[in-house]
């Protein structure tokens, strides 16, 4: 019974470094969702998708973030330029439909930032 | 714009013994779901229980129960018999029932210690 999966578990990057999280949501499920956990947080909404489509990217910083959940293959949580800002937990969650029923995370990538 | 509120940034509680975790929030919206999350420290996140608004019973979930208040917009979680797997971070998130909800706000997070 596989979750939602996500890879890698860690991540450690140089400044200036290019970082790629990525989420395969649990057997279907069509729905994604990115949030980021800073230490001592709660986690903080990102963005929203289904295949193909971006459906929300409020919480997401505009530069630097992009996401992507192709036709085939996971949904790509991509930072370019990463900064020591960017050293935080990302957890992926996926839902079977939108409203209401409940989110099911994985594990997190963890993102260091040297 | 909904918010949720954990007052209590730890806690702790002998084995066997009953927690209660706090939780309010503050919304406008009249149709919504609470979720309690635990956050061990593995950090997974593991969905605990669920409460839709609608509906008045109280949800339970084997030693896990809520205690949910509408008017109040108080949503706090009881563990009982508790277990030193008990340990964790717990969040209380709320999403809204409409158009264009899907995403969850989370609290804080209270950190439970169960002391044998």
């Amino acid at each position: 019974n596989a979750g939602v999966m996500q890879n890698p578990r860690h991540l450690v990057r140089r400044r200036g470094q290019e970082a790629r999280l990525r989420c395969s949501p649990m057997k279907g499920h069509s729905h994604v969702y990115w949030y980021r956990q800073l230490p001592e947080e709660g986690l903080k909404f990102m963005v929203y998708l289904q295949k193909e489509n971006i459906i929300d990217e409020s919480g997401m910083p505009k530069e630097r973030f992009s996401a992507e959940f192709p036709k085939e293959g996971p949904s790509i949580l991509r930072i370019q330029q990463v900064v020591r800002g960017d050293s935080a937990a990302y957890f992926c969650a996926s839902s079977a439909t939108q409203v209401g029923q409940p989110q099911h995370f994985g594990d997190g990538t963890r993102l260091s930032i040297l | 714009a909904q918010t949720v509120t954990q007052s209590q940034p730890e806690m702790s509680v002998q084995e066997a013994e009953t927690v209660t975790l706090s939780c309010t929030y503050d919304t406008s919206e009249s149709n919504y779901y609470l979720f309690w999350y635990k956050q061990p420290p593995s950090r997974q996140m593991i969905l605990v229980i669920r409460q839709e608004a609608y509906k008045q019973q109280n949800a339970t979930e084997n030693r896990f129960s809520v205690n949910f208040q509408k008017a109040a917009k108080s949503f706090s979680l009881k563990i009982s018999d508790s277990q030193l797997g008990d340990t964790a971070m717990y969040f209380c998130a709320f999403i809204w029932v409409g158009a264009g909800s899907y995403q969850l706000t989370f609290g804080k997070g209270t950190k439970l210690s169960v002391i044998p």
